[in-house]
């Protein structure tokens, strides 16, 4: 069956840099688009980022734009997630998920908790 | 962007009745392949979000024919047909139109 478990989160200063790693299996990775998706404490979820099923499409969400990068290794199943000048409101768990053929994500990890504190 | 707003933000149910959720986003989510690109996640307490309806109206596998989605263009339905007990926990829509894919605030169930 299909697993997603993503791991690199940790304490880290703001204005520091942070690499998520997703790892997933149970399915033909290189066919499909990667996502990423965070829910800051006791608040909602918000899409981050995805990156097409060959690598070579990215789109990201505005307040992370030239922060964040986003990259794949088909060979591996990895996606990772590559945050750089971290502030205090990119805090949160961080959730790697599989694209659905059909529209959204049907496939989610556990999570992975990014706290940026001074 | 577009913008996502859910009613009701909280919704108390009695085991056995049903229950409905509204979704309605700031611009059409119908794509010219005729489809209409929303989606519904349950976030059961302490969680990873899962994947309930696709395009609508299109149960994910494994999902219980008691919930089903309705709607097109800007306007949209979750309904549950009798609530059970391991329905609660935050339901979210989610446009997937256009990047960035944006949430609504979602909507808590919980069992009176």
């Amino acid at each position: 069956q299909v697993h997603v478990v993503e791991s690199g989160g940790g304490v880290v200063q703001p204005g520091r840099s942070l690499r998520l790693s997703c790892v997933a299996s149970g399915f033909d990775f290189r066919n499909y688009g990667m996502h990423w998706v965070r829910q800051a404490p006791g608040k909602g979820l918000e899409w981050v980022a995805v990156i097409s099923s060959d690598g070579n499409k990215k789109k990201f969400v505005d307040s992370v734009d030239g922060r964040f990068t986003i990259s794949r290794d088909n060979s591996k199943n990895i996606v990772y997630l590559h945050m750089n000048s971290l502030r205090v409101e990119d805090t949160g768990l961080y959730y790697c998920a599989k694209g659905n053929r059909g529209s959204g994500f049907d496939y989610w990890g556990q999570g992975t908790l990014v706290t940026v504190s001074s | 962007d577009i913008v996502m707003t859910q009613s009701p933000l909280s919704l108390p149910v009695t085991p056995g009745e049903p229950a409905s959720i509204s979704c309605r986003s700031s611009q059409s989510l119908l794509h010219s392949d005729g489809k209409d690109y929303l989606t519904w996640y349950l976030q059961k307490p302490g969680k990873s979000p899962q994947l309930l309806i696709y395009l609508a109206s299109t149960r994910a596998s494994g999902v219980p024919d008691r919930f089903s989605g309705s709607g097109s263009g800007t306007v949209f339905t979750l309904k549950i047909s009798r609530v059970e007990a391991e329905d609660v926990g935050v339901y979210y829509c989610m446009e997937g139109l256009q990047t960035p894919y944006t949430f609504g605030l979602g909507t808590k169930l919980e069992i009176k």
